[in-house]
């Protein structure tokens, strides 16, 4: 079975520092990118952040680039986001999942979501 | 790339016949994908490459579309569906969400 398991959430005052951990099984892990979507008390979602299989390729969202670094170890089959500089918009419950690729009649269909874990919430308050 | 849902809200009972529109600001072709989310729960992915079920989501969903407008259809809502309901574009990067469409209980 393919699970998800985030940790490392938690209260931190502005412009502290937060890593958060995810903790994958149950399938190739070093075969996905891995992504971080983030959801606002109260809001919608917003990707964060993704890291290739391999590593070597890492993206932001443009509000948190230059103050998060996602990272991975697939020995250990985990995937971490070092969250540095964090401000009160940082506020959400973050979400690790796993990035999925379909391709079919010749056109591959990507970075789409399946599955999440439960969440971990990141409170960015003095 | 920016996707509008419609509506933002929708009250409904147990039976109806659903429909929750998603528009694009480009064309996306068919690079779309739907989730649910319940309270307190994570999004599961109910539809993607616009028009695909999910292997474990039951036939009652459905989606269609291409372009720039996408609907996703519950053709008898059950209890269970009633939840919030998230398009999102796999066209280009980075991936966007929809600003979500809240299902209830009439």
């Amino acid at each position: 079975e393919v699970q998800i398991l985030e940790s490392g959430g938690g209260l931190v005052q502005p412009g502290g520092s937060l890593r958060l951990s995810c903790e994958a099984s149950g399938f190739i892990f070093g075969s996905f990118t891995m992504a971080w979507v983030r959801q606002a008390p109260g809001k919608g979602l917003e990707w964060v952040s993704a890291i290739s299989g391999s590593g070597d390729g890492t993206y932001y969202a443009d509000s948190v680039k230059g103050r998060f670094t996602i990272s991975r170890d697939n020995s250990k089959e985990m995937v971490y986001l070092q969250m540095n500089s964090l401000r009160g918009e940082d506020t959400a419950v973050y979400y690790c999942a796993r990035d999925k690729i379909y391709c079919g009649g010749g056109t591959c269909y990507e970075h789409w979501f399946d599955p999440w874990g439960q969440g971990t919430l990141v409170t960015v308050s003095s | 790339i920016q996707l509008t849902q419609s509506p933002s809200f929708l009250s409904a009972s147990v039976g109806d016949r659903v429909t929750i529109t998603c528009r694009a600001s480009q064309d996306i072709k068919y690079f779309l994908a739907w989730y649910q989310q319940k309270p307190g729960k994570a999004p599961k992915v109910l539809i993607y490459a616009a028009s695909i079920l999910q292997s474990g989501v039951p036939s009652r969903f459905s989606g269609s579309g291409s372009g720039t407008e996408f609907t996703l259809t519950i053709t008898s809502l059950q209890p269970e569906d009633f939840a919030t309901y998230y398009c999102q574009q796999l066209n280009s990067f980075p991936p966007v969400f929809g600003g979500g469409t809240k299902v209830e209980i009439k």
